[in-house]
């Protein structure tokens, strides 16, 4: 059976840090690898996918995967408050289950202002 | 820009009775799926459709459920005979691949007294 595992927080950073987010996971036949932001009561926003080996930089956000070690990670730079929120790994394959998405449980990041 | 949308937004229903949840997903996108998250905890899949039929769908996804695309635009999730565990919020996301990013709408809180 598939999971996802992250750290559940939570994790506090002041205004400004970098806040470092992992997850790991254990089908090595998973192929995409999403990062969503949950705010309170609130669904599921996509903010990074990557499906290959290495960084994704979009603005502030930076996805790394490293399939070797079955591993993802998201860099948050120039932390403000309002990423505070709890951050979702979902991982999506192997091809026999290839459009669902198993999610982690969450990382709740706190930025401190 | 395009995004998934669901009524109701809440629903109170008596255990026992059916419910039908509504999506309707991205326009250009082909597959749909429901998601269902348990207060406190994690997002889990329930089942995907492609070309008007079932793709995969989990354990939870019993008998008493069951999906259908009415026409060109919407998207239902049934459920037949509603339990008190099926408290939940039910999301519904749309990708335009089958490996690719899932957008998810905005909710439907589900609640069975």
């Amino acid at each position: 059976q598939k999971e996802v595992e992250q750290n559940s927080g939570p994790l506090s950073v002041p205004e400004g840090a970098i806040a470092s987010l992992n997850c790991t996971y254990s089908d090595r036949g998973s192929q995409s690898f999403f990062w969503y932001r949950q705010y309170s009561g609130k669904s599921p926003e996509l903010i990074m996918f990557i499906y290959s080996n290495g960084d994704k930089e979009d603005g502030r956000f930076t996805a790394q995967l490293n399939k070797a070690s079955q591993y993802v990670s998201l860099l948050i730079r120039d932390s403000q408050p309002s990423d505070s929120a709890t951050y979702l790994c979902a991982v999506n394959g192997p091809s026999g289950s290839a459009r669902q998405l198993t999610f982690g449980s969450g990382t709740q990041l706190t930025v401190l202002p | 820009e395009p995004e998934v949308t669901q009524t109701p937004s809440h629903q109170v229903t008596q255990m026992g009775q059916e419910v039908i949840l509504r999506c309707v997903p991205i326009s250009n996108h082909l597959y749909f799926y429901w998601y269902r998250q348990i207060l406190g905890q994690k997002v889990e899949f329930l089942v995907s459709f492609y070309n008007n039929e079932i793709s995969e769908k989990s354990e939870i996804f019993d008998d008493q459920f069951s999906v259908e695309r009415p026409d060109g635009s919407n998207f239902t999730l049934k459920i037949r005979s509603t339990k008190l565990e099926d408290s939940a919020m039910y999301f519904c996301a749309s990708s335009a691949e089958p490996f690719g990013e899932q957008y998810f709408g905005p909710g439907t809180r589900l609640t069975v007294t």
